[in-house]
């Protein structure tokens, strides 16, 4: 079956701290990951996906296909990337997007 | 580019009826739109696939009747949900795939809150 999961409900970090969001995934296929972000009140936005191994306001994540994960790090946290952030794996078949339950990410300052 | 609007972005109504949710991509042709349902605090859970001209398909636990579905052109899908219920009070976020976008890659709405009383 087909499966995102983020183990973590809320993350809290004070800013400056290291922070590391874990996904992990379940997909007999190839995987295509992705990691959505969603402000406060604003609509959800695509963060980076792993084939375009970019590094997007810092924030980097790298397709462990031996340990199935694509966790999404960030060496030094910003107050402003307190949100929401959502793993996702789109099925090559259908195109469509299996989202994980999302982690929110509190920044302290 | 590549702006996905819904409007309304909030409505409130009677049990019993109906109500139109409009999803446009605005400065793109979209080839498929995906309507998602977002409880308070949870993940978006996807309710249906839309390619223009064809029908819907409905993800497995969706009601077609009660949540129709109709993608009469490229850049418009609106979700009808029928005789709503207050269980249906939720988050409606559709998203588009097209245009600049890399395959696969999805652009999101801002969502329609429903509040059915």
């Amino acid at each position: 079956a087909q499966r995102v999961t983020q183990p973590e409900k809320l993350l809290s970090v004070f800013k400056g701290a290291p922070v590391e969001l874990k996904c992990n995934y379940s997909y007999s296929g190839s995987p295509e990951l992705f990691w959505y972000v969603q402000y406060s009140r604003q609509r959800l936005q695509l963060l980076l996906r792993h084939i375009s191994r970019e590094s997007i306001k810092g924030f980097t994540a790298d397709l462990n296909k031996g340990e199935t994960s694509f966790h999404l790090k960030k060496p030094f946290a910003q107050e402003e990337d307190s949100a929401m952030y959502y793993c996702a794996l789109v099925t090559s078949n259908t195109g469509k997007l299996i989202f994980g339950q999302g982690t929110t990410l509190q920044v302290k300052p | 580019g590549a702006v996905v609007s819904q409007h309304p972005s909030r409505v409130i109504c009677k049990s019993g009826t109906s109500v139109k949710i409009e999803c446009r991509s605005l400065d793109f042709q979209a080839t498929t739109m995906f309507w998602y349902r977002q409880f308070p605090k949870q993940s978006l859970m996807l309710m249906a696939t839309s390619n223009e001209g064809s029908k819907a398909t409905y993800e497995q636990g969706v009601e077609k009747d009660k949540f129709l579905i109709n993608h009469a052109s490229l850049t418009l899908s609106t979700l009808t949900v029928t005789s709503a219920h207050p269980e249906d009070s939720s988050f409606y976020i559709c998203s588009a795939q097209g245009g600049q976008g890399a395959d696969n890659e999805q652009f999101f709405g801002p969502g329609t809150r429903l509040t059915v009383l």
